[in-house]
């Protein structure tokens, strides 16, 4: 099993661009998340999603869309890239038990973002 | 608000020297608490759950406790490949209904040989 993929790994926008994160899984999760992570904030989650065709905001999801049109591929959208977003992204996975809590997030390995 | 607050932001031990990890955190109905470890370049990878007051998990020289209002990570006898970054979670309730981790910001340890 591959677990979580997320492509690319690393990639440099300038501001102004457009790009979309992949993040994959094969574990057939419900749920899927996107993090981001920069130095001295820990893990903050930018939007998630508890099936295919759902997506709810989290703490930070300005200047980011998400989709999940199928259940195991979540996309993370930057429709006009900024400094600001210059970042690591984690995506995650999890599985509901008995329909109320989740199972431990499985991640991928990250995209590094860098925007000039 | 949830909040999770991870103390100290970082740590530094030499091999063999025990000492702890705290996770405080202010949720209204957790339904589990988890703990990350963290390589450089890499994400996240479960090390715990748990989901009561006086609940202990072990694993080789990591144990974890957990209160009603914070949860202790042991690191007994630590050797250098115990370094890297530990996360606390916490799993309560949502307004939507949905049960979401909020991570805390972690504790960087490094073991010296």
């Amino acid at each position: 099993n591959a677990g979580v993929t997320q492509t690319p790994k690393f990639r440099v926008l300038k501001t102004g661009q457009s790009m979309t994160l992949l993040c994959a899984q094969d574990m057939n999760h419900e749920y899927m998340y996107w993090y981001r992570q920069d130095p001295g904030m820990g893990l903050r989650l930018i939007h998630y999603s508890v099936g295919e065709g759902t997506t709810a905001k989290g703490e930070v999801p300005d200047g980011y869309n998400v989709s999940r049109l199928k259940k195991q591929n979540f996309l993370l959208g930057l429709e006009s890239a900024a400094p600001s977003q210059t970042s690591v992204y984690f995506c995650a996975s999890s599985y509901s038990i008995r329909g109320q809590i989740n199972s431990p997030l499985h991640f991928g390995n990250g995209t590094r973002l860098t925007v000039t | 608000e949830d909040q999770v607050t991870q103390s100290p932001e970082a740590l530094r031990l030499q091999e063999g020297e025990s000492s702890s990890l705290n996770c405080s955190y202010t949720v209204s109905g957790l339904r589990g608490l988890f703990w990350y470890r963290q390589d450089p370049g890499k994400g996240p990878e479960f090390l715990f759950t748990l989901y009561s007051a006086g609940e202990e998990k072990e694993k080789e020289r990591l144990k974890a406790t957990l209160t009603k209002k914070e949860s202790f990570l042991h690191i007994t006898a630590p050797k250098p490949e115990d370094s890297a970054t530990y996360l606390c979670a916490v799993q309560a309730r949502q307004a939507g209904g949905s049960y979401i981790p909020t991570f805390g910001r972690g504790t960087s340890l490094i073991v010296h040989p």
